[in-house]
């Protein structure tokens, strides 16, 4: 079935270091992906998505390209703030389902 | 506005309480969720309404009941919950429930069970 991987956390970053959140997936037929973040206490936020193949989806300073070829969809910001240590979720939908599979989330942690 | 509201923020009920959680949205969504999501990690499917109508059960426990009275509101009514059953519960919507359609979502119901 459908699948989701993310790399392991937590990832610990000063502020202003490159981020990169590696996610890879498993899916039959032109799914759809997203990036949702989670701050502590709070729900899930759209990050930002891509529907199709060589799409970049960006939105707060992070990006993220569908690479169709090697299938992923990592996560990228050229400069992190203290403000974007949270819980980072990618998913998928469509595929073999209309779901949303989520990867297992990796926890971001920025410090001064 | 892509806001899902939910209430309460906060709940503790012990296992003989019936309580119910409640999820709106106002941006003409025709499909709505239930998520459960247990800490550090992802969120759960429970439930799926698709122009007010159940159409994905996750195989959740009959002591979880969804309701969807009309295509702003999701219940989700609760009754002889078990410890176990603590979690974050999760609302969201999307403009329909095809792959393409993101999912926004609601802060969340932190349910306690005693």
């Amino acid at each position: 079935g459908d699948s989701v991987t993310q790399m392991e956390g937590p990832v610990t970053l000063s502020e202003e270091a490159f981020l990169t959140i590696n996610c890879t997936y498993t899916a039959t037929g032109y799914p759809s992906l997203f990036w949702y973040v989670q701050y502590p206490g709070e729900g899930l936020q759209l990050l930002l998505k891509a529907t199709k193949a060589d799409d970049k989806g960006s939105n707060k300073g992070f990006e993220a390209t569908y690479r169709k070829e090697t299938t992923s969809f990592h996560l990228e910001k050229g400069s992190v703030q203290v403000s974007d240590s949270a819980v980072y979720f990618c998913a998928l939908s469509g595929g073999n389902t209309d779901k949303l599979i989520f990867g297992t989330g990796t926890r971001l942690q920025v410090f001064p | 506005d892509t806001e899902v509201t939910q209430t309460p923020k906060h709940l503790v009920m012990g296992m003989t309480n019936k309580k119910s959680l409640k999820c709106e949205q106002h941006m003409g969504h025709r499909a709505m969720y239930w998520y459960k999501q247990k800490a550090k990690k992802p969120p759960e499917l429970m439930f799926v309404y698709s122009y007010e109508k159940l159409s994905i059960n996750e195989s959740v426990p009959s002591r979880f009941s969804p309701e969807c009275p009309n295509s702003s509101l999701l219940n989700l009514h609760l009754h002889a919950l078990q410890p176990e059953d603590s979690a974050l519960y999760l609302c969201a919507s999307s403009q329909r429930d095809t792959y393409s359609y993101e999912q926004y979502f609601g802060p969340g119901t932190r349910l306690t069970v005693t």
